[in-house]
């Protein structure tokens, strides 16, 4: 079956301005995560959605956004961009997430190179 | 979830089985060990999990010890292929609570395979 699918896979952008990134989670799972890797603070945990909700949240400021849609694939958003948000950003699924449910693993995207100049 | 150790850098021939250390002292009962490997530039990549039963499947082997404070993940018969950083990260097996689909990697073991 098809993977988790990021697109783009590479962009370039302007300080200031903003981006806007796409996954596609494998057929059948609700659960999306997102998360941010750099070469200074490693592989970093931004949100998770599910049923088109955000569940969880890490530790970056309020310019980094997210939603889910109906369909589960989901989107993540970046205003004003720095160019410390030059990142490579993954997107991971997993087919079920409820509390009392058991944890299944979670399946990466190939990532979106992200460059801020 | 708990904190992980593990060592830097290791090496392995070609060939030979890789056996990546890592500890976890705080692991509570109700915790499992996954690992996880990233090639570089890709997306991690999931390799195996288990609670304390030792663990095996087509990529790999987890040998949990006794009182879950240390597991070793063992590649049978490295490759090339295989050079990568691996992730070990311990999670609640409950999903639910607040740590919903998050998954805290450490900095791994940069594993080189040599030929």
């Amino acid at each position: 079956k098809a993977g988790v699918t990021q697109t783009p896979r590479y962009l370039i952008k302007t300080r200031g301005q903003q981006v806007t990134l796409s996954c596609s989670p494998i057929s059948g799972h609700r659960s999306v995560s997102w998360y941010q890797q750099t070469p200074g603070q490693g592989l970093q945990f931004l949100f998770e959605y599910f049923s088109e909700t955000q569940r969880n949240k890490g530790n970056f400021p309020g310019r980094f956004s997210g939603r889910q849609f109906s369909n589960s694939r989901s989107e993540m958003n970046v205003s004003t961009l720095e160019l410390g948000d030059s990142a490579l950003y993954l997107c991971a699924s997993s087919l079920a997430l409820l509390a009392g449910e058991r944890r299944t693993e979670a399946f990466f995207g190939q990532g979106t190179r992200l460059t801020v100049v | 979830d708990a904190k992980t150790t593990q060592p830097p850098s290791m090496d392995c021939a070609e060939g030979r089985a890789a056996n990546l250390p890592c500890n976890h002292s705080t692991i509570s009962g109700n915790e499992y060990v996954y690992w996880y490997r990233q090639i570089h530039s890709q997306g991690p990549q999931y390799i195996i999990h288990g609670l304390k039963n030792n663990e095996t499947n087509e990529m790999a082997s987890l040998i949990i010890t006794e009182d879950r404070k240390s597991s070793t993940l063992i590649l049978p018969h490295a490759t090339l292929r295989d050079t990568a950083v691996y992730y070990c990260i311990v999670r609640d097996s409950n999903a639910g609570g607040t740590s919903y689909g998050k998954l805290t990697f450490g900095q791994g073991t940069i594993l080189t395979v040599h030929p």
